[in-house]
């Protein structure tokens, strides 16, 4: 059974910065490219970075770039989404999801809330 | 970016309905075209992808169709667990874009 699992969400003041880890399983994780996408509180679904399937190629949202860095450990089965300076609009359930193929997200983790606030 | 809107934004129906959402493109995304399901507290389920094949394990009961900038999901015989927020997203280019969502309530 396909799993992605996040954790390392929780309370940052603005400007800090937070480490999201996603946990794989069920599947070949080295095989596949991998998004994160957030919701905000009440608000829709939207995109924020994706990685290929090496980690070699990266791609962000105009509104985290510079700030998020994606990432993965192919070996730890694990992905990443390292958050700096962050901001109170960056208050968000954030998901881990799986790319089918070509930006077909197929399959979501639970969600992790990340709250920034003072 | 590519902007996608849905309508309408809300609509109640009743056990039984069949229910038609739809979704337009700012431009031509060929077929490149996801329905998703999302319930309250919930994460997204996937429900359609290319536009018209249906995610592995999704009831035939959800169809979509569609091609370049309009596209349309339908719920054939609507069950008390379909009532959620759907959304459409594009994957033709990035960023990926949604659309802002459907809620389908129960009249």
């Amino acid at each position: 059974e396909v799993q992605v699992v996040e954790s390392g969400g929780g309370l940052v003041q603005p400007g800090g910065s937070l480490r999201l880890s996603c946990a794989a399983s069920g599947f070949t994780f080295s095989s596949y490219w991998m998004h994160w996408v957030r919701q905000a509180p009440g608000k829709g679904l939207v995109w924020v970075s994706r990685i290929d399937n090496d980690g070699t190629s990266t791609s962000y949202a105009d509104s985290v770039r510079g700030r998020f860095t994606i990432s993965r450990d192919n070996a730890k089965n694990t992905l990443y989404l390292q958050m700096n300076s962050l901001r109170v609009e960056d208050t968000a359930v954030y998901y881990c999801v799986r790319d089918g193929s070509v930006a077909r997200l197929d399959y979501w983790g639970q969600g992790n809330l990340v709250t920034v606030s003072s | 970016d590519v902007q996608m809107t849905q309508s309408p934004s809300s609509l109640s129906a009743s056990v039984g309905d069949r229910v038609t959402i739809t979704c337009r493109a700012s431009q031509d995304i060929s077929y490149h075209l996801a329905w998703f399901q999302q319930k309250p507290g919930k994460a997204p389920k996937s429900l359609i992808y290319s536009a018209s094949s249906l995610q592995s394990g999704v009831p035939p009961k959800f169809s979509g169709s569609g091609s370049g900038t309009d596209f349309t999901l339908t719920i054939n015989s609507l069950q008390p667990e379909d009532f959620a927020t759907y959304y459409c997203q594009q994957y033709t280019s990035y960023p990926l874009t949604f659309g802002g969502g459907t809620k389908v309530e129960i009249k």
